[in-house]
Parts: C-alpha cells; structure tokens; sequence
C-alpha cells in the first residue's frame, strides 16, 4: 500500500485568489491523478500528473485553471487559479501502486470559494 | 469513454442485515476495486480483484470479479453502525493505467 499525505486538509479562499494543494507519497509511484469530488458526488478525474513533463489533462479541464506540477516519484501539487465559488469542492490526490493495479488516495482537501 | 453503472444509488437498512451492491461497465476491465469513503476522508481500499471470477474477502466484506469481466458486486454481511459511509467501485480496462470510478452506494445502519 501507499500513504499518500495532502495538505492543506481545507481551506476557504476568497474569489479570484489561487490555491495550491500539495500530495506527498511515501514511496516512488509511477502514476499520480488529481481528482475532484462534489459533495455526495463521485470522483472526476481533472489530470494524470507526469513525472518532468506536463500534465495530460481531461476533457473540460485546462492547465490555465489547473496547474499541476510533479518534479519527482513522490510529490505533485495542484493548483486551483483564479478561483470563483463553482470551483468549491474536494480536491483529491491519488497514486498507483503494484504496477498501476491498485489505486490509494490522499485524505482530500476541502475547498470553499466564497 | 467508459461508463461504469453502480448500484443502488443508496441503501437504508438496519443492523445486522447483510448488503448487496454491484457495479457493471460496457466493456471489459482487468482489475475491480472497492472503496469505502468516510465523511472529510478519502476513499479507503477495502477489496482488489484481478481475475474473472475472483472470489475474495476481506472481514465482513466480501467481493467476486464477475466471468463476463464486465460486472462486480460487494457484498457486506452483518452489518454494523460503522459501516455506514460511500462505497466505490473502480475498474481498470485493459492497457490502461488510469481508473474509472462507479457513482456510489450510500449506505446507512440504523442501531
């Protein structure tokens, strides 16, 4: 298994500021994935962090929005831009392990946009 | 893109009944997973799965790839106050390294 530690745990921020989320694992993991919750909602994949290039993003989702970094196997940040209320959520970061054939997840970042 | 179906949507039951719930795709996945995710927490692995027909358990907790490897189901015996929470299942398609999430049980126990 992986233990995979985000931080901050949550947040309120004000409109138009930005918020950068960091994910740290406590092992070398080849694929890392920022994911985004809606209360009560399932899981929406916003993009599959590369480690040294850039992040390969989902339908609906641009890099202008969300930046993502991973300069290393075992760190990524997320960061939400210039962020309105819509953009109020749980943020998620996630890794594979056992060669991409089990999936863990961070305990979230609770995000409010006011 | 794929579409992963889960149900039910959600489930009230009282304890010490057992829990069913299933999840089936349109295509074919090689690996089936289940989560449970408490309130301001991530989801937590409970179950993997890797082969068609696959029966595993884990506790209470009990989880079968199904032979078509379009289906999966979880099934909870006993249940108790605690396992009140989100259920998720996941599956991987085959060549890909990314999973696909089903929509939830939401479960409830009454005392």
């Amino acid at each position: 298994s992986a233990v995979i530690s985000q931080k901050p745990s949550r947040d309120i921020c004000q409109r138009g500021t930005s918020l950068t989320i960091q994910c740290q694992v406590d092992s070398q993991v080849t694929m890392m994935f920022w994911y985004r919750q809606q209360p009560g909602q399932s899981l929406t994949l916003i993009a599959t962090a590369n480690q040294g290039s850039e992040a390969t993003y989902e339908s609906g989702f641009v890099i202008d929005k969300f930046p993502i970094s991973r300069p290393n196997l075992t760190f990524s940040t997320l960061t939400v831009s210039n962020m309105s209320p819509e953009d109020s959520s749980i943020y998620l970061c996630s890794a594979n392990t056992r060669s991409d054939t089990e999936a863990f997840f961070g305990q979230g970042t609770r995000l409010t946009v006011v | 893109g794929q579409q992963l179906n889960q149900s039910p949507q959600s489930m009230f039951i009282q304890e010490g009944e057992d829990v069913s719930m299933n999840c089936t795709s349109s295509s074919i996945f090689n690996t089936w997973l289940w989560y449970k995710q408490d309130p301001g927490e991530g989801p937590v692995l409970l179950i993997a799965l890797y082969k068609a027909g696959e029966l595993t358990s884990n506790g209470r907790l009990t989880a079968q790839f199904g032979i078509t490897r379009k289906d999966s189901f979880l099934n909870i015996s006993a249940s108790i106050p605690s396992d009140v929470g989100i259920y998720f299942c996941a599956g991987l398609p085959y060549n890909f390294n990314k999973f696909y999430f089903g929509s939830g049980t939401k479960l409830n126990v009454k005392p």
